[in-house]
This record gives structure tokens, sequence and C-alpha cells, in this order.
């Protein structure tokens, strides 16, 4: 069965620090892999990764994936407030257009 | 604001009731799903539409149901409400069907079954 996994589930730094979010997948057919970053309320997307883009990166989030571990990392930088949320990461399951998420990880920054 | 725009935002009924969820995709966007979330389960896939055809179906219950009309906009339908089904259910839209789009979602509509 293809399946997401996070870790950690919960994350408290303060601000300024690096943080590296784990996301690693089971999938039979693997073709993306994308991260989001919910707050309050919906999911807005960060990054998609592909086997043709396995790196990308915005200001201070940076992702990486490898195909042959079967995971992705998202690296936040000097961490802000505001970067606190629940960061979730998906893929599509091996037959359909059916997307399996993680159960997220919660990253609190304090100030 | 990511376009995409759902009703009511909150809802409140009680158990036994039926309740229909609203979704507007963005503009251009072909694709719909749906999805619940609820603090022990993560965000579950239900299912999605494209282009008025269901495309993709992931755990959704007997008691739930959904349809995506002509003008593109899709509606969640639920019955025999209970207490478990209390959570917030997106929509998300994006233009086409594939797994190399990135999926826009909704505000949500938050549920409680009392």
């Amino acid at each position: 069965e293809d399946k997401v996994v996070q870790s950690p589930l919960s994350l408290v730094v303060h601000e300024g620090d690096t943080v590296t979010l784990n996301c690693s997948y089971e999938v039979t057919n693997f073709r993306s892999l994308l991260w989001y970053k919910q707050e309050k309320k919906a999911p807005t997307f960060l990054f998609m990764l592909t086997s043709s883009g396995i790196e990308k990166k915005s200001g201070r989030l940076s992702s990486i994936l490898d195909k042959k571990e079967l995971f992705s990392i998202l690296n936040i930088t000097a961490t802000q407030t505001g970067d606190s949320a629940i960061y979730l990461c998906a893929v599509p399951d091996s037959g359909t257009y059916k997307y399996i998420f993680g159960t997220g990880t919660r990253l609190k920054v304090l100030a | 604001d990511s376009g995409v725009t759902q009703t009511p935002k909150h809802l409140i009924t009680a158990t036994g009731q039926r309740v229909t969820l609203r979704c507007s995709p963005r503009s251009g966007d072909l694709s719909v799903y749906w999805y619940q979330q609820s603090l022990d389960q993560g965000l579950q896939f239900l299912i999605q539409y494209y282009n008025g055809e269901e495309r993709a179906k992931g755990n959704i219950l007997e008691r739930f149901s959904a349809q995506q009309f002509p003008d593109l906009h899709s509606e969640l339908n639920l019955s025999s409400l209970e207490l478990g089904d209390s959570a917030l259910y997106f929509c998300a839209s994006s233009v086409v069907a594939g797994t190399y789009n990135e999926q826009f979602f909704g505000p949500g509509t938050r549920l409680t079954v009392l």
C-alpha cells in the first residue's frame, strides 16, 4: 500500500534556528512529491519535486528529493515566527490521481 | 487568496442530518478535489472530479457523495451525519487532472455535528 510518513511530528525551535523536516514515501510508480504549508486555514503550495526537478529553493526554504532512498527534506533556514505552521507533504498514489498526504510536521518558532 | 471558494464557512448540525458543501474552483481549473481533515486523521483524500467526470476515489464513505456540474463548481453531500464526521472539509482545484499539477486549496468548511 502506498504511504507517506513525515517526521518529526512536532518541532519547537527559536527564531534564527535552521530546521529540517522529513518526508519518506512508498509508492510503486513515483511521479511527484509536493510540499504544502498549512497555517490556520488552507494548505498553500510550496514546492513540487519530480524526477526532473529534485531540488527547489525559494528564499529561506529549500527542498531536495532523494529518489533512491525514497525521501524528501524541507529545510528552513533563519526561521521566523511566521514559519510556524503545519508542513505537509503529498505524493500521488501509484495507479490514480489520488494524493496521499502525510500527517504533517507541526513547527512552532518561538521569538 | 487561492481563488478557490467554499461555502459555507462553518456548519453546525445534528446527527442524522444531511448537508451540502459547495466549492467553486479557480477560474480555468477543470479538476476539483475534496479532502477531509480531522485532528487525528490528517488530510484524507475523498474524491476527485475532472471536467464533470469522477476521476479518482479515496476513502469516501457511502453516506457521502459528490458531483461536479457543467459550470465546474462541485458539491459534496454528506448524509446520515455522525459525530465522527465533524471535521474541516477542503476543496482544491488544479488546471488538469494529472500528477504534475499544483493543487490550490479553498479556505475550507468546518462541519460540527452535535
